[in-house]
């Protein structure tokens, strides 16, 4: 069966420090790849997918980049810190190939505080 | 723009009682899809919906989606306290679509 994994779980980091948060994913092969940020109380806004090896769609310019140097890993990161990126960051995965029909699997989550 | 609005953003109903939420979107869809997260948890997908689908169900879940007026409905039949979580719709726009977009969701609170 296939699994997400996703660390750390909490994370308090000072502003203009370094971020990288890793997810990745077993049992299964060339999966698509997400990240999302959610704001307290506020749904999920897509960061980052990624449909194969080193190819990374951005979906909103901001202060992370992503980065998918494995086919079943997928890492976000940051070089400086913002308070503004305090939030609940959660990585997720679909089946490959463009299977639209598919359900995102997703990991627990990362509650990012910016101090 | 986000696809996938619910609503109510809160619900708040007794034990046994049905919750229904909404969710309206802009632009044609392939597909419609349901999760509900527990507080600070990840999201777990509970139904989907293909748009040439009308109404599905899965055990007390049962998800409605009208075309016509680009709008899905989610009912929790006989709801349980266990049944307290966000729920969200997310959109897959079309075969070539790899992203999912979700909306702001809606709080169910069942109280005992």
């Amino acid at each position: 069966s296939q699994t997400i994994h996703q660390w750390p779980a909490t994370l308090v980091q000072p502003v203009g420090s370094p971020l990288s948060l890793e997810c990745t994913v077993e049992g299964t092969s060339n999966p698509n790849l997400y990240w999302y940020r959610q704001a307290a109380g506020r749904g999920l806004q897509l960061l980052f997918y990624s449909v194969g090896i080193g190819q990374i769609s951005s979906e909103v310019p901001q202060n992370l980049s992503a980065s998918r140097p494995q086919d079943r890993q997928f890492i976000l990161s940051s070089k400086k810190l913002l308070l503004s990126d305090s939030g609940f960051y959660l990585c997720a995965w679909r089946h490959p190939g463009g299977r639209v029909n598919t359900e995102a699997f997703f990991g627990q989550g990362t509650r990012l505080t910016v101090v | 723009s986000q696809q996938g609005e619910e609503d109510p953003q809160a619900l708040s109903i007794q034990e046994g009682e049905n919750a229904t939420m909404n969710c309206s979107y802009k632009t044609s869809i392939n597909n419609l899809q349901w999760y509900r997260q527990n507080s600070g948890r990840g999201l777990v997908h509970l139904i989907l919906i293909r748009s040439n689908e009308r109404e599905k169900h899965s055990g007390r879940l049962r998800v409605t989606l009208d075309t016509s007026k680009k709008s899905s409905s989610l009912l929790i039949t006989a709801s349980r306290a266990a049944d307290t979580a966000s729920y969200f719709c997310a959109k897959a726009l079309s075969s070539n679509d790899y992203k999912l977009s979700f909306g702001a969701g809606t709080t169910v609170t069942v109280r005992a």
